[in-house]
């Protein structure tokens, strides 16, 4: 069974860098074709795509927020992280991480985490 | 960027309706669509990848079409499980694209 979970603070301050953590399993981001995205929804809007790594270390990310996003993988081989600098109250919304399936499409999500980003 | 419209924005129907969405791409992007349902304080759920395959599980009265860069879910006989809101992403180039989202009343 594969799971994806989506860890982190709730709340940072104006300014604050925010690092996001997807644990998952049931795969492995070793294998040939994988790939973990992030994605986030502000309350009430769209969803917006934020990054991607792949398996073989390929890390496109969106270039309105390129130089603000790192997505890398983890300390333990389960877990990607995403980082995100100079954090504004409208980067407030839901995360979520997401396995890329073999179509490119999001096949299977986390139940995302809501950041707050409030002084 | 890719845009992707989606039409409606929003539509009420009725248990037993056949609904269509729309969504538009800005440029050819190749049948790289798929669509997601969403309830409410809930993740996304894939439900169609590549225009037209259907995901497990997914009930057959979802089907998904393409005409161009023109591309449509078609939902035959709406359930009360269906009551959602409806997201197409391309995934043609970077970045991922998203549309606004069709949200589905009753």
């Amino acid at each position: 069974q594969i799971t994806l979970k989506e860890s982190g603070p709730t709340l940072v301050k104006p300014t604050q860098t925010l690092t996001l953590t997807c644990t998952f399993s049931g795969f492995s981001l070793s294998t040939s074709g994988v790939g973990v995205g992030w994605i986030r929804q502000p309350p009430g809007k769209a969803l917006e795509w934020l990054a991607l790594i792949y398996w073989d270390d390929d890390k496109p990310t969106s270039p309105s927020l390129k130089n603000r996003l790192t997505i890398s993988r983890g300390t333990s081989n389960n877990q990607v992280v995403l980082t995100m600098t100079n954090m504004d109250p409208v980067d407030t919304a839901t995360y979520y991480c997401a396995l890329r399936g073999n179509t490119d499409a999001y096949d299977i999500w986390g139940p995302g985490t809501r950041v707050t980003v409030s002084s | 960027d890719i845009q992707m419209t989606q039409s409606p924005s929003s539509l009420s129907a009725s248990v037993g309706d056949r609904v269509t969405i729309t969504c538009r791409a800005s440029q050819t992007i190749s049948n790289y669509l798929h669509w997601y349902q969403q309830k409410p304080g809930k993740a996304p759920t894939l439900l169609i990848s590549v225009v037209s395959h259907l995901q497990s599980g997914v009930p057959s009265r979802f089907t998904g079409s393409a005409s161009g860069t023109e591309y449509t879910l078609t939902i035959s006989s709406l359930q009360p499980e269906d009551f959602a809101t409806y997201y197409c992403q391309q995934s043609y180039s970077i970045p991922r694209t998203f549309g606004q989202g069709t949200r589905v009343e009753i």
